[in-house]
Order: structure tokens, then sequence, then C-alpha cells
């Protein structure tokens, strides 16, 4: 299975916007509504930020949201804030009943 | 809270089977996906594979032959083991559980365990 395609950096200022793209297939990010997004800060464990493409887990600002379009998903972060830098990784179910990850993207806070 | 924690030998010799076990506090481990997720230093993140209550697995392809995943459910706790390991392997190991109504999703993260494969 090949790693989703994501964008190996962004970067944004205070208070605006950014969007994280997340390219795949049909055999996973097109086929699925089960495409997770991962926060991950340096030396620590990834955290769940979005699932099932749209849905935030308790205690994740809305700030973070998700869609999706055909193949691609997207996550966007409004309001950007300083604690927002960080690495960001999605990942979706295929169907060979596996899961995989996109390379992951160096968020930059200016 | 769920809490998860890897433990294992930290350096593994080439061609030997690497082995990690996570221990399950606060919550169960029945019923739930488990998975384990590794990520070689300065990389990505990559899906070794998850279980289901010792029901079924799934493995990623690119693994599948070299790795096993079993779980106890007395002790709470559930393994790796990935066999005829080389230096690519070497990475941070991590497990995590899902949770109920959040489908194909690592929830709850263990802090990862660092394997090393050297002779």
């Amino acid at each position: 299975q090949s790693a989703l395609t994501q964008p190996a950096s962004v970067s944004g200022s205070p208070g605006q916007s950014i969007t994280i793209s997340c390219t795949g297939t049909s055999s996973d990010v097109g086929g699925y509504n089960y495409v997770s997004w991962y926060q991950q800060h340096p030396g620590k464990a990834p955290k769940l930020m979005i699932y099932e493409v749209t849905n935030r887990p308790s205690g994740v600002p809305d700030r973070f949201s998700g869609s999706k379009s055909g193949s691609t998903a997207s996550l966007t972060i409004s309001g950007l804030q300083a604690e927002d830098e960080a690495d960001y990784y999605c990942s979706s179910y295929t169907s060979s009943s596996t899961v995989v990850f996109g390379g992951g993207t160096k968020l930059t806070v200016l | 809270q769920v809490q998860l924690q890897e433990s294992g030998p930290g350096l593994v010799k080439p061609s030997e089977t690497l082995s990690l076990t996570c221990t399950v506090s606060g919550g169960s481990i029945n019923s739930y996906y488990l998975y384990w997720i590794r990520q070689p230093a300065g990389k990505g993140l990559e899906w070794i594979g998850r279980l289901y209550s010792s029901v079924s697995t799934d493995y990623n392809p690119s693994l599948k032959s070299r790795v096993t995943m079993s779980v106890d459910t007395s002790k709470n706790q559930f393994s790796l083991k990935l066999r005829s390991v080389t230096a690519a392997d070497t990475a941070v190991y991590y497990c995590a559980r899902d949770d109920k109504g959040i489908a194909v999703s690592a929830v709850f993260w263990g802090q990862g365990a660092l394997v090393t494969v050297s002779s």
C-alpha cells in the first residue's frame, strides 16, 4: 500500500487559517469515510484531532475541521495559534482492511 | 483515563525477533481495536497492524510475513512480534487503542518505545 500524499510543509501567521491536503485513491480516501488526522509535537505521541473525515474527539478545539472531496481529504486550522505548530498526519482505511498514513506535514506558525 | 505503556528490549540484534508488550490500564482491551504503529527517527508514521479481541488481525502488507500480534485478556495486554529484523526496523514503536464510537482511529496512545536493531 502506498502512503497518502501530504505537502511536506505549510506555514501561517497567528490568527490565519491554513489547510493541509491528503491525497489518496479510490481504494482508500476516496472509497471510505474513515479519514483521521493526528497532531504530533516533537518527542510526543500523536494525538487524534479528527476522525471519520469531519468529527472532532472531545477536547479538540473547533478551530480544527476536516473535509473530503473525492480522493483528497483536508484539515483546516483556523485562528492559528503558536501551539498548533507540529507535524500533522492523515490516515485512511483501505480496501485491504488495513490503514495507511500520509507522509506527514510540518506546520510552522510564523 | 485509559493509559497504555509499551515494554520490551530496547536493543535487538539483526535477524532476531523484536518483541514488545503493551499494558493497558484504566480500560479494557476487550471489544476494542488494538494497534501497533512505528516511526523511524525523523520520519513519518507507519501502520504495522491491528487486532480485535484476539478474533481478527490485519497487518501492513509490507510487514505481514514477519509480524504476529496477540492479546492476553487476563493481563489486559497485547503484544507485537517482528521476526528477522534489520536496521530498517529501528524505530519508536507505539501501541494504541480505539474508543467506542470512533472508528478506525487510534484514540489512546502509549508514550512509545525506542527499539534499535544493531549487533
